[in-house]
């Protein structure tokens, strides 16, 4: 089967660090996307990995292993702005639809 | 600027009514794709397109019809079937998957509700 799981909520404090996880099931597995949605609106890219290892890109990283099937979103320096649902999603077999977790909410308190 | 928009953003409907939900991206994308969203609720595909004339059912393609005549233009037809059609509908993009991530892109989404 194909699934995609990852937490339903998270809290943090404006300043930390926190790890989002997501686990994946999905055949012919090519990459694997993390969105940001925040409340009312689309969801908008913020990284992609295909091979295994830790992407980094300003506060915003996010690592995948593919042969344990996993994969976190890691957010640095939390600002109030980052609170939004955390969308993980994997490539289909072929490549032309992706399979969506259902998202991870955070919250970010002062 | 390149993008996606769809129209309106909200929209009111008696039921029983059809309602065509419009969704145009001048990205040059070839795939173009339909989602559903209900609170606390993941993304769910209604129809999918890879080029024009062609599209694919997705996961809750039951009430709902596509058409795709044109590569700019992929409109959602929420016919009086579906039966829960309240909802916040989403339309996304995508280029090549040839030397590229293959992300899809997203309009500002329409939210629909059904009185």
């Amino acid at each position: 089967g194909q699934n995609i799981d990852q937490p339903t909520e998270m809290t943090a404090t404006e300043g930390a660090i926190v790890q989002i996880n997501c686990t994946y099931q999905t055949s012919g597995f090519n990459g694997l996307f993390w969105y940001q949605q925040h409340a009312g609106e689309a969801p908008t890219f913020l990284s992609y990995n295909v091979l295994d290892g830790l992407e980094e890109k300003g506060r915003f990283s996010s690592f995948l292993s593919r042969s344990k099937g996993y994969s976190y979103l890691l957010l640095k320096e939390l600002q109030m702005k980052d609170s939004a649902s955390y969308l993980c999603a994997g490539h289909a077999g072929n490549n032309r639809k992706l399979i969506w977790g259902l998202g991870t909410s955070l919250a970010v308190n002062p | 600027d390149g993008g996606i928009t769809q129209s309106p953003k909200y929209l009111f409907r008696k039921e029983g009514q059809n309602v065509t939900l419009s969704c145009e991206q001048n990205l040059n994308h070839d795939a173009m794709y339909w989602y559903r969203q209900d609170p606390g609720q993941g993304l769910r595909l209604i129809y999918y397109s890879q080029i024009v004339n062609d599209f694919q059912k997705g996961d809750i393609a039951e009430g709902y019809s596509v058409s795709r005549e044109k590569k700019e233009s992929f409109p959602l037809t929420v016919t009086s079937a579906q039966k829960n059609p309240t909802a916040f509908y989403l339309c996304a993009s995508r280029g090549g998957l040839a030397g590229g991530r293959g992300e899809q892109f997203f309009g500002p989404g329409t939210r629909l509700t059904v009185l």
